[in-house]
């Protein structure tokens, strides 16, 4: 069945590094794929998505780019902060499923220091 | 914006009792979903609901029900509260549109069962 794998944490960053997260799928279908972040305390948010091959997803200085070749959607930020210490997972949604099962991988998660 | 509200931020509830959390979305979206988040697990889906009424099981919808009498509120019970029932509880909903399958969370209800 489809799966999602995302790199173990924790993972901790001085203010202002360069951040990536990996994240690998399988999938039978043609998947959107999703990220989503989980602050202290609250539910998840979608941070990112991407709909197909080679797609790039960015939002408040993050990005993903939909890589089929190697089934991967890898997250980067160029200069985290403090405010993005989260959690972080990588998802997707089949649309076989037609949207109802969503893969969440295990989560990621992300300490910065200042 | 989606908002997902949920009844509850923290319950204690005793073995045996009966466990009713709520869930209310505001965007009038076909899905709605619960999940619980456990340390080192993820999200696992408990039940999902496409329509009033309608109801499909999930990966781990043992010890669970859900009622969904009305298109906005989603109800998850627990009929028999157990300690392994103990974890963090999150409902979500999807606006069911071909190809839009992200999906919006509210902030949990963190269960503990004594």
């Amino acid at each position: 069945g489809d799966s999602v794998t995302q790199m173990e944490g924790p993972v901790t960053l001085s203010e202002e590094a360069f951040l990536t997260i990996n994240c690998t799928y399988t999938a039978t279908g043609y998947p959107s794929l999703f990220w989503y972040v989980q602050y202290p305390g609250e539910g998840l948010q979608l941070l990112l998505k991407a709909t197909k091959a080679d797609d790039k997803g960015s939002n408040k200085g993050f990005e993903a780019t939909y890589r089929k070749e190697t089934t991967s959607f890898h997250l980067e930020k160029g200069s985290v902060q403090v405010s993005d210490s989260a959690v972080y997972f990588c998802a997707l949604s089949d649309p076989g499923t037609g949207g109802f099962k969503t893969i969440f991988g295990a989560g990621t998660r992300l300490f910065v220091k200042a | 914006d989606v908002k997902v509200t949920q009844s509850s931020r923290y319950l204690v509830k005793r073995t045996g009792e009966k466990v009713f959390l709520e869930c209310v979305q505001d965007m009038d979206h076909e899905n709605m979903f619960w999940y619980r988040q456990d340390p080192g697990l993820g999200l696992r889906l408990i039940y999902f609901s496409y329509d009033v009424k309608m109801k499909e099981k999930g990966d781990i919808p043992e010890g669970y029900s859900v009622s969904r009498e009305k298109k906005e509120r989603f109800s998850l019970i627990l009929e028999s509260a157990s300690t392994n029932q103990t974890s963090m509880y999150l409902c979500a909903s999807s606006s069911g549109l071909a190809g839009i399958y992200e999906q919006y969370f509210g902030p949990g209800t963190r269960l503990t069962v004594t």
